[in-house]
């Protein structure tokens, strides 16, 4: 059973800080590593995607692989109110599907 | 970047009806389509995977009756949801992912919110 933990939260973070969100998989074999933002009543909007071992940056957001530990992590700099969501840690190896985390809950506050 | 079209958004309708959900790739094509349903405060469930003039292939606990999967096309794919209860109200969204590179990203729609009297 491939299994991708997150820790529900909420996560409360005053505007401006950085948040760090993180994420934990069983299937050894996984090979892309992706992280969703949802607001509520929305569906999933991509973020980031990361396939290396390492950190990958992309303006505030950065994704980091360790798949020796078998975990992946997503930092927010300067963290605004916008910010406030679910995040969905997702997890897939080869041509399989997707596995979802239960998502990190993030609030930002003013 | 990749467009994953949904229609419609949002749906009411009486118990025992079927509904039907499209789900559209807008610039690329996708073999493979997603179909996931959400419950409030839940976390996305995989209902099925559509696979492009093949049968889908459903999660365990889906019914494949209950819920109808045609993906007619490479950029087309619906679900139909027969003879709706309200317990099939739910947060209805699919997926897509480029049927090009192994490691492509799933993008998704916009969700169908469907709700049952």
């Amino acid at each position: 059973q491939k299994e991708v933990e997150q820790n529900s939260g909420p996560l409360s973070v005053p505007e401006g800080a950085i948040a760090s969100l993180n994420c934990t998989y069983s299937d050894r074999g996984s090979q892309s590593f992706f992280w969703y933002r949802q607001y509520s009543g929305k569906s999933p909007e991509l973020i980031m995607f990361i396939y290396s071992n390492g950190d990958k940056e992309d303006g505030r957001f950065t994704a980091q692989l360790n798949k020796a530990s078998q975990y992946v992590s997503l930092l927010i700099r300067d963290s605004q109110p916008s910010d406030s969501a679910t995040y969905l840690c997702a997890v897939r190896g080869g041509y399989s599907t997707l596995t979802f985390g239960k998502g990190t809950m993030l609030l930002v506050s003013p | 970047g990749a467009v994953v079209s949904q229609h419609p958004s949002r749906v009411i309708c009486k118990s025992g009806t079927s509904v039907k959900i499209e789900c559209r790739s807008l610039d690329f094509q996708a073999t493979t389509m997603f179909w996931y349903r959400q419950f409030p405060k839940q976390s996305l469930m995989l209902m099925a995977t559509s696979n492009e003039g093949s049968k889908a292939t459903y999660e365990q606990g889906v019914e494949k009756d209950k819920f109808l999967i045609n993906h007619a096309s490479l950029t087309l794919s619906t679900l139909t949801v027969t003879s709706a209860h309200p317990e099939d109200s739910s947060f209805y969204i699919c997926s897509a992912r480029d049927i090009g590179s192994l490691n492509q990203p799933q993008h998704f729609g916009d969700g169908t919110r469907l709700s049952i009297l």
